[in-house]
């Protein structure tokens, strides 16, 4: 099946600072989404980018099919962004079954 | 829309019993999944519906699992007997022709 690698898997910040994830994918895929799960353990829709780039607020996510990457920019971070991010794909012409990375678990200190 | 919902939201019970948790998916949506999600295996995908048809339960570990859809509004995972290794968050989520996925708030279920 389908592989998918994200980095780094563990990240700690202050408050302020500026990140960057990395999601790569195997495979063509024609679903990917990332996610982010609170302390609390809700998972929450960030984006829904097969392709091309999307902004919302201090985030923003760029999909790069041909390359096989996405990668997820937190800018400003917050306390409130902490938790782990997921990315998660589905191959392009298959059935839809949806493959997790394993996550970024990030950290954002006062 | 209130969401995908699911009950209960925690749930204890000892080795051997039978345990059945539900979800509600967003209305409209015409695909279901149900994931388990423990610290060793990060999120698995146990099976997904769509239009109440069961399309893929590759993922569900053994026969002790089943999970039904009796309507576009409902669907149940059945865990029996249960045992202490199914102790796990076990989410829902629709989506509506596939693409993206909204999650339920989950279920912990935590077997002695």
């Amino acid at each position: 099946g389908i592989q998918v690698e994200q980095s780094p898997p563990d990240l700690i910040l202050q408050e302020g600072a500026n990140s960057t994830l990395r999601c790569n994918f195997s495979d063509s895929v024609n679903n990917l989404q990332w996610f982010h799960q609170n302390p609390w353990g809700q998972l929450i829709n960030l984006f829904y980018i097969p392709s091309g780039t999307k902004q919302n607020g201090r985030l923003s996510a760029t999909t790069v099919a041909t390359e096989r990457y996405s990668l997820l920019y937190i800018s400003s971070s917050q306390t409130t962004d902490s938790g782990v991010y997921f990315c998660a794909v589905a191959l392009s012409g298959g059935s839809y079954i949806p493959t997790f990375g394993r996550g970024t678990s990030l950290i954002v200190h006062p | 829309d209130a969401g995908v919902i699911q009950s209960p939201r925690h749930e204890v019970t000892e080795m051997g019993q039978e345990v059945t948790l539900r979800c509600k998916p967003i209305s409209g949506h015409d695909y279901l999944f149900w994931y388990r999600q423990t610290m060793m295996r990060g999120l698995e995908l146990l099976i997904y519906f769509n239009n109440n048809v069961p399309i893929d339960d590759s993922g569900m570990p053994e026969d002790r699992f089943s999970a039904k859809m009796p309507n576009a509004s409902f669907s149940t995972l059945k865990i029996q007997p249960s045992e202490p290794r199914d102790s796990a968050v076990y989410f829902c989520a629709s989506s509506l022709e596939g693409y993206e996925q909204y999650f339920g708030p989950g279920t912990r279920l935590t077997v002695t």
